[in-house]
C-alpha cells in the first residue's frame, strides 16, 4: 500500500491566519492526491482533487500545490468554518490511501 | 442533487455479519463507480473496497477474506457485508461516489457507526 504521511498532525491558528499543511507519499502519485475537510461524526468534503484543482462551491481561500510525493494544502484567511481535520488522500493504486489527518483548532 | 443515503444495523455482537446499503439519488448511477470507507481512532480513514456498475469488485487486501461488496444498478444501490465482525471492526462506515478520470470522491453518504460488543 502507498504511505501518506500528513504534518502537522494538529495546528493552533487564529481567524485571519494563513494555514499551511503538508502530504507526502511513499511513492511517487503523480497528481491522483484529493484534500478533503472532516468535522467530527460527518463525512469528508472534497475540497481539492487530481493535487491542484479547487471542487465545485469550495471557497478559493483554499489552494493546494504538489505532484510526485510531496504535496500542500494552504488555507488563507482562515474563517470560522475553517475549524476542522484535512485529510490528503492517494487514488493512485488501490487500496486508496489517506493520511492521518491534521486537526486545526483555534488559538 | 446527488445524495447518498445509507443504513443498516448498528450494533452487533462478535462473529456476526455486518451488513450496509447505499443508494444514490440523482446523477447517472452507472457513469461512476461505488466506494465503502470506514474511520476509527486507531487506523484513521480506510478503504475497503469498491464496485462498478458491472459488478467487478476491489477489496482491500486486509479485509478480503470477509469482504463481499454487491451491487443493483435497478435500484441504484450498492451494500457491503463484512463477516466475522470483531471489536477492532467498531467504526464509523461511509459509502462515495468515485469519479473516474482523477478519481476523487464528491459525494458520500451520511455516515453508520457500527460497534461490536458482545
Amino acid at each position: 500500500d502507498i504511505q501518506m504521511t500528513q504534518s502537522p498532525s494538529s495546528l493552533s491558528a487564529s481567524v485571519g491566519d494563513r494555514v499551511t499543511i503538508t502530504c507526502r507519499s511513499s511513492q511517487s502519485i503523480s497528481s491522483y492526491l484529493n484534500w478533503f475537510q472532516q468535522e467530527p461524526g460527518k463525512a469528508p468534503k472534497l475540497l481539492i482533487y487530481a493535487a491542484t484543482s479547487l471542487q465545485s462551491g469550495v471557497p478559493s481561500r483554499f489552494r493546494a500545490s504538489g505532484s510526485g510525493t510531496a504535496f500542500t494544502l494552504t488555507i488563507n484567511s482562515l474563517q470560522p468554518d475553517d475549524f476542522a481535520t484535512y485529510f490528503c488522500q492517494q487514488t493512485y493504486n488501490f487500496p486508496w490511501t489517506f493520511g492521518q489527518g491534521t486537526k486545526v483548532d483555534m488559538k | 442533487q446527488v445524495q447518498l443515503q445509507q443504513w443498516g444495523a448498528g450494533l452487533l455482537k462478535p462473529s456476526e455479519t455486518l451488513a450496509l446499503t447505499c443508494v444514490a439519488h440523482g446523477g447517472s448511477f452507472s457513469a461512476y463507480n461505488w466506494n465503502w470507507f470506514r474511520q476509527s481512532p486507531g487506523k484513521g480513514l480506510e478503504s475497503i473496497g469498491e464496485i462498478n456498475h458491472s459488478g467487478y469488485t476491489k477489496y482491500n487486501p486486509s479485509l478480503k477474506s470477509r469482504v463481499t461488496i454487491s451491487i443493483d444498478t435497478s435500484m441504484n444501490q450498492f451494500s457491503l457485508m463484512l463477516s466475522g465482525v470483531t471489536a477492532a471492526d467498531t467504526a464509523l462506515y461511509f459509502c462515495a461516489r468515485r469519479s473516474g478520470g482523477w478519481q476523487y470522491f464528491d459525494h458520500w453518504g451520511q455516515g453508520t457507526l457500527v460497534s461490536v460488543s458482545s
